[in-house]
């Protein structure tokens, strides 16, 4: 009964460094979302996908890439990590838009740019 | 550019009492509206939602009313219980598939 998984927890990175988040789900939810939450800011989507081997942009892109080579996983990449990218991240994941349902969320990843 | 606003950021409210949330949109086109509770370290998670076909929505002590012509939503917790005390998003979408959230308010219900 994992629901949404993300890895890892908490992660420190130096300016210029990359790193990879995955989001793993075991609820077979075909929609799958990256969001990020900063201080007064709430939720913003960063990147989502519809289906296996789909992503879209969301609305805070930039600096950001996605993949979606299996279901279960997503996968949020930093590939030159910048102080603005100090958030903490979410994934979450649906059946379908949600629109009633609402997203399962994991429970975040602590990213920390010097 | 927010498009959905919670301008209360922290709520106090005594044990059996209600609470009430309130969260307003400026886009006319939102038409599924949702309530997230989340706790510190964990992720959000959902709470009620309400389509713009409808203008009330009710799940055990908890409300969510749509005004679409003031374009403003609000979340009724009655009787507020301490383990209530959490953080409560509003998010909002339309056609597409983003939901845009709000910043969130902080509600502590006192003992």
């Amino acid at each position: 009964n994992a629901g949404v998984t993300q890895t890892p927890k908490f992660r420190v990175l130096k300016t210029g460094q990359s790193m990879t988040l995955l989001c793993a789900q075991d609820m077979n939810h075909e929609y799958m979302y990256w969001y990020r939450q900063d201080p007064g800011m709430g939720l913003r989507l960063i990147h989502y996908s519809v289906g296996e081997g789909t992503t879209a942009k969301g609305e805070v892109p930039d600096g950001y890439n996605v993949s979606r080579l299996k279901k279960q996983n997503f996968l949020l990449g930093l590939e030159s990590a910048a102080p603005s990218q100090t958030s903490v991240y979410f994934c979450a994941s649906s059946y379908s838009r949600a629109a009633l349902y609402g997203y399962t969320f994991g429970s975040g990843t602590r990213l920390t740019v010097v | 550019d927010q498009q959905v606003k919670q301008n209360s950021p922290s709520l106090s409210v005594q044990e059996g009492r209600i609470s009430i949330l309130n969260c307003d949109y400026t886009n006319s086109m939102f038409d599924y509206f949702l309530w997230y509770k989340k706790y510190p370290a964990e992720g959000p998670t959902f709470l009620i939602s309400i389509s713009s076909i409808k203008d009330k929505n009710e799940d055990g002590r908890f409300t969510v009313f749509l005004n679409k012509s003031a374009k403003h939503l609000s979340l009724h917790i009655v009787p507020s219980q301490p383990g209530d005390s959490a953080v409560y998003f509003c998010a909002a979408s339309g056609a597409g598939n983003q939901f845009y959230f709000g910043t969130g308010t902080s509600l502590t219900v006192i003992p």
